[in-house]
């Protein structure tokens, strides 16, 4: 059965540093990867979608990497701001099409 | 392009009552899939519908059942309610199935069983 574990489960930072999330997953046999955000009481919101056969994936300040055979990816923000403050989640889809979500990370910009 | 649209957003509902959730998928998306979001449990996946079929189903009980119809709009059922069903239900619609593409999200409807 898919784990998928995200690390830490809360960052703080100031704004304008550049930081790392991370997921790990048990269990190599995906489709995708998918990481989200999710702002309090709302949906999920896609950011980068990683298909098993892509190493990374980038949009603007956005960096997603992908290593399956290690069950690890990692989402980059680069020049954090405070609007960036929300949860992000990781999400894997299985080659049976089970789709496993982490935790989150709760990510606090301040000012 | 409209995003994906949920009704109603809030609902409150009795043990025992049955519920249907409804999603409007992004035009031209052809599948929706249905989450659970709780504090306890996150986000779990409940099923996928694909040209008006159920392509994949998550480990939730009969009480929970969905449709599609022509026009790919779908809509969630759970009947008997229960306490724990209180939860934030989130629909996600893709172009083509979910395994190869992109999934956007709804606001979600937050259901509160009393």
């Amino acid at each position: 059965k898919q784990e998928v574990t995200q690390i830490p489960a809360a960052l703080s930072v100031p704004e304008g540093e550049n930081l790392v999330l991370n997921c790990s997953f048990t269990d190599s046999a995906i489709y995708n990867l998918q990481w989200f955000r999710q702002d309090p009481g709302k949906g999920l919101t896609s950011l980068l979608l990683i298909q098993s056969s892509q190493r990374e994936q980038t949009s603007g300040r956005l960096n997603a990497s992908l290593d399956k055979s290690s069950g690890r990816s990692t989402l980059y923000i680069a020049a954090s701001q405070p609007g960036d403050s929300a949860t992000y989640l990781c999400a894997v889809l299985n080659n049976n099409n089970d789709m496993r979500f982490g935790a989150g990370t709760r990510l606090t910009v301040k000012p | 392009k409209a995003g994906v649209t949920q009704t109603p957003r809030y609902l409150i509902k009795t043990r025992g009552q049955q519920v249907t959730l409804s999603c409007s998928p992004i035009s031209g998306h052809r599948s929706v899939s249905w989450y659970q979001q709780t504090p306890g449990q996150g986000l779990q996946f409940l099923f996928e519908y694909f040209s008006e079929t159920q392509r994949n189903k998550g480990n939730f009980p009969g009480r929970f059942s969905g449709r599609q119809f022509s026009n790919s709009r779908s809509e969630m059922n759970v009947s008997t309610l229960e306490l724990g069903d209180s939860a934030l239900y989130l629909c996600a619609s893709s172009l083509e199935q979910r395994s190869y593409n992109e999934q956007f999200f709804g606001p979600g409807t937050r259901l509160t069983v009393l």
